[in-house]
């Protein structure tokens, strides 16, 4: 089975502060992992993705994220946080290879303070 | 990529009565999701529907409550019967990138959502 953790409902920074969100992960198999953000009153987008390769993933709007294998961890950074990063934010897992089924994390709202 | 629409974007329903979404993609997929967002919490997958088979539901979800079509590879809706106000939720149509072949590096993409308000 597979399954996510995001420490972290509500994490509040400065603007141009360090972002951080926490994921970790569980999985019998390689996974896929992920990170989506969602705007107010819209759908999901995804930020960045891991498969295979770099562990280290870049994605839109300047975030990016680690692949930690003896972690288990997919955390999500960003360097200066501006006002328009305030969003929920999920973490995903899923088996590697073939339609199979995502599981998504339990979400972070960021806020940004100017 | 693949761009998806969603009908209608939100609805005020209600107790008793049924209201079916439709999800439309721009691309032929072999396989679509719909999905739940509760106030608050994370999403959960309800049903994976393939095009000429009925759907697959996930525990905790029964097709009497949430029946859903898939007539060709672009459509598919999503009806909720019999509504409560536990219902109240966002309804999200998910699709795999085209022409993907199994096994591969596959991307997901979500359509806007259905914002439904059961009273």
């Amino acid at each position: 089975a597979q399954s996510v953790t995001q420490l972290g409902s509500h994490v509040s920074v400065s603007e141009g502060a360090l972002v951080l969100l926490r994921c970790n992960y569980s999985s019998s198999v390689p996974p896929y992992l992920f990170w989506y953000v969602q705007y107010p009153n819209q759908g999901l987008q995804l930020l960045l993705k891991y498969t295979t390769g770099a562990t280290l993933v870049k994605g839109i709007n300047g975030f990016e994220a680690e692949f930690k294998k003896s972690e288990t961890s997919f955390h999500l950074t960003k360097p200066s946080a501006h006002m328009s990063d305030a969003a929920e934010y999920f973490c995903a897992v899923r088996y590697s290879g073939g339609y199979q089924k995502v599981t998504f994390g339990t979400g972070t709202k960021l806020q940004v303070i100017p | 990529s693949a761009v998806i629409s969603q009908k209608p974007s939100r609805d005020i329903c209600q107790r008793g009565t049924s209201l079916t979404i439709q999800c439309q993609v721009d691309s032929q997929v072999t396989m679509m999701f719909w999905y739940r967002q509760q106030p608050g919490q994370s999403l959960t997958l309800i049903a994976t529907a393939n095009q000429g088979s009925e759907a697959t539901y996930e525990s905790g979800f029964v097709i009497d409550k949430f029946p859903i079509s898939r007539p060709n590879l672009t459509f598919s809706t999503l009806t909720v019967s019999n509504m409560s106000p536990e219902d109240s939720s966002i309804y999200l149509c998910s699709v795999f990138t085209p022409n993907t072949q199994p096994g591969g590096n596959n991307e997901q993409f979500f359509g806007p959502g259905t914002r439904l308000t059961v009273l």
